[in-house]
């Protein structure tokens, strides 16, 4: 079964300034998708980055980039010019590149605090 | 596009009492899926359809728990019984069919607290 970890409860940064967010997974799969969701206080989980692992570059959405490293099993999230708006809880999550095996495994999260 | 629906938004009930959790997913999306979350843990899954088909259980998904989309469209999560341990966030997810990168779009979710 693969498991995902999240080594980091909570993290804070200065407004303006970047922040990484760690995860690393576990899985004998070699094709799989791996995702960043944020979760603000009290409000529905959004998708922020995706990443397939046959690609070897590195997605990047505005603000947001990853650093994937697949031999390495680790998919950590960079957010620069942290803004208030980025203040929530982040989840990495994994999916199996098996066709019918739908199901996201995620890790436990990091609370991000943004400090004005 | 109006988004994943949930309903209610919370419900609070006695231990023993059975409940029902409604999800709307995103109109075209024919892939609906279950999770749970606990304080502090990231979401679980439950149980996912393919239009009105279930196609997959969790272990989690113990007798007393039920789940239909009898239609293909809205789905519903049923727990009978319920235990103190089924105090939960319970959120719905829809996506289209395609390949694995496509992301689950998730609703606000349903809270679930047992007295």
């Amino acid at each position: 079964a693969q498991t995902v970890t999240q080594s980091q409860p909570e993290m804070s940064v200065q407004e303006a300034e970047t922040v990484t967010l760690s995860c690393t997974y576990d899985t004998s799969e070699s094709d799989y998708y791996l995702f960043w969701y944020k979760q603000p206080p009290s409000r529905q989980m959004i998708l922020v980055i995706r990443q397939e692992a046959y690609k070897q570059q590195n997605a990047t959405e505005n603000r947001f980039s990853v650093n994937f490293q697949k031999a390495a099993k680790s998919f950590s999230l960079k957010i620069s010019d942290s803004q208030l708006g980025d203040a929530a809880m982040y989840f990495c999550a994994y999916r199996s590149g098996d066709f019918g095996n739908e199901k996201l495994t995620f890790g436990t999260g990091t609370r991000l605090t943004i400090i004005p | 596009d109006t988004g994943v629906s949930q309903d209610p938004r919370h419900k609070i009930t006695k231990r023993g009492q059975n409940v029902t959790f409604r999800c709307d997913p995103i109109s075209e999306h024919n892939r609906l899926y279950w999770y749970r979350q606990t304080l502090g843990q990231g979401p679980e899954f439950l149980t996912y359809f393919q239009n009105e088909a279930q196609l997959e259980k969790s272990r989690l998904l113990s007798d007393r728990f039920s789940a239909e989309r009898p239609k293909g469209s809205f789905s519903t999560l049923e727990i009978q019984r319920t235990e103190q341990g089924d105090s939960a966030m319970y959120l719905c997810a829809s996506s289209p069919t395609g390949r694995g990168n496509q992301p689950q779009h998730f609703g606000d979710g349903t809270r679930l607290s047992i007295l």
